[in-house]
């Protein structure tokens, strides 16, 4: 079966670094994506991993080993308003292309 | 008006009502998406536009019926719900289906008594 495991909840304190991890397993793989929700509003695309390494964009930076299937999302100098849910996803190799949603990781930033 | 919008943002409705939702895109964008977002429960991909063409229909029960006039607009037309089918219902546009983007809309907020 396809499945993306992420923890559900994390909490952090103002100005450190947190990870966020995610596993899959899925009938092919053409991409993985990170989305930050906060809460009652959309979706917002962060980052797109295909290729193995990691991905730096600011204070947010991601990280894909496909042979591990396995990814973290790295966020430093949290501010409280990186409190969200911040979800994985995995897209499907071939026509389908389909993306597979985790269930999403909610962070609390502290101060 | 900027990205992608949805009216309304809460709906709520009787089982045997019928109500429609909306959502429209201002990026030029040519793929639309409906998503099912539930507590505890991932996202869900329920239809795919492509250029008007509906090329995807996940095993959507026929109580939700989608409707894309153009590229820029997406309906989705609900009738005889469940209460079970409350949830936020999200709408998305990318530039094209295999574009690795997508912009999500605020959602509507669905609630079946």
């Amino acid at each position: 079966g396809q499945n993306i495991d992420q923890p559900t909840e994390m909490t952090a304190t103002e100005g450190a670094i947190v990870q966020i991890n995610c596993t899959y397993q899925t009938s092919g793989f053409n991409g993985l994506f990170w989305y930050q929700q906060h809460a009652g509003e959309a979706p917002t695309f962060l980052s797109y991993n295909v290729l193995d390494g990691l991905e730096e964009k600011g204070r947010f930076s991601s990280f894909l080993s496909r042979s591990k299937g396995y990814s973290y999302l790295l966020l430093k100098e949290l501010q409280m308003k990186d409190s969200a849910s911040y979800l994985c996803a995995v897209r499907n190799a071939g026509n389908n292309r389909k993306l597979i949603w985790g269930l999403g990781t909610s962070l609390a930033v502290n101060p | 008006e900027t990205g992608v919008t949805q009216t309304p943002r809460h709906l709520v409705m009787g089982m045997t009502n019928k109500k429609s939702l909306k959502c429209e895109q201002h990026l030029g964008h040519n793929a639309m998406y409906w998503y099912k977002q539930s507590a505890k429960k991932p996202l869900e991909l329920m239809f795919v536009y492509n250029f008007k063409e509906q090329t995807e229909n996940n095993s959507v029960p026929s109580r939700f019926s989608p409707e894309c006039p153009n590229s820029s607009h997406l309906f989705l037309h609900l009738h005889t719900l469940q209460p079970e089918d409350s949830a936020l219902y999200l709408c998305a546009s990318s530039q094209e289906v295999r574009s690795n983007e997508q912009f999500f809309g605020p959602g509507t907020r669905l609630t079946v008594l």
